[in-house]
């Protein structure tokens, strides 16, 4: 079946731009993650989606960033006022969200670029 | 604080056996994972520990001791293909999602 699927791949913008990150889980997956990971650092927990429960937005590194997940299943990241230490491959993930179901489930990522 | 330490990079011959050391200090326990990651791509699942002990899968494994707060992941008849990063995370007691994730060990396999 079709995987996590994520655009764009690669979104180039200028400094202070908003920019918009889309993610589309596996369906019928109703965890979703988003990461990001910057060149030779580790992956960061941005915010974490488990059904209709409220969303852990505990590692949004600012208030410029923002997430949504309508119909608990598309999940849009937003990024106000861009700035250059926002450029980062943004990862997103999903998992069935059973608890015996560890598995996460990571699409192929968007390159932000901030210029 | 939580901390999850391995080496940053490894050089192994193909067909050989390696080693990635993993090491971690976490408020809680929920399970530990290993995920690939090839340059310029997702990561992918490896394997899962939760008890203490070795898991096989083909011609990987990993090892846990929770009371070492220590895993490893071996490779064995390593391939060139095995080239990528391997990223250890664990997953909190408290938080049955949330994954904190260490720096990754990035694994050259040479002919």
């Amino acid at each position: 079946g079709a995987g996590v699927s994520q655009s764009p791949s690669n979104k180039v913008t200028e400094k202070g731009k908003d920019v918009e990150l889309r993610c589309d889980p596996i369906s019928g997956h109703t965890a979703l993650y988003w990461y990001r990971q910057s060149l030779g650092q580790g992956l960061e927990f941005l915010i974490y989606f488990q059904g209709n429960s409220a969303p852990d937005k505990s590692g949004l590194p600012s208030d410029r960033f923002s997430a949504e997940r309508t119909g608990g299943s598309v999940s849009t990241l937003t990024i106000q006022r861009t700035q250059q230490e926002d450029s980062a491959v943004y990862l997103c993930a999903s998992s069935t969200g059973d608890p015996r179901d560890y598995e996460q489930y990571f699409g192929p990522g968007t390159r932000l670029t901030v210029t | 604080g939580q901390n999850i330490d391995q080496p940053t990079e490894m050089t192994a011959t193909e067909g050989a056996i390696v080693q990635i050391n993993c090491t971690y200090q976490t408020s809680g326990f929920n399970g530990l994972f290993w995920y690939q990651q090839h340059a310029g791509e997702a990561p992918t699942f490896l394997s899962y520990n939760v008890l203490d002990g070795l898991e096989e899968k083909g011609r990987f494994s990993s090892f846990l001791s929770r009371s070492k707060g220590y895993s490893y992941l071996l490779l064995k008849e390593l391939q060139m293909k095995d080239s990528a990063s391997y990223l250890c995370a664990v997953r909190n007691a408290g938080n049955n999602r949330k994954l904190i994730w260490g720096l990754g060990t990035s694994l050259a396999v040479n002919p």
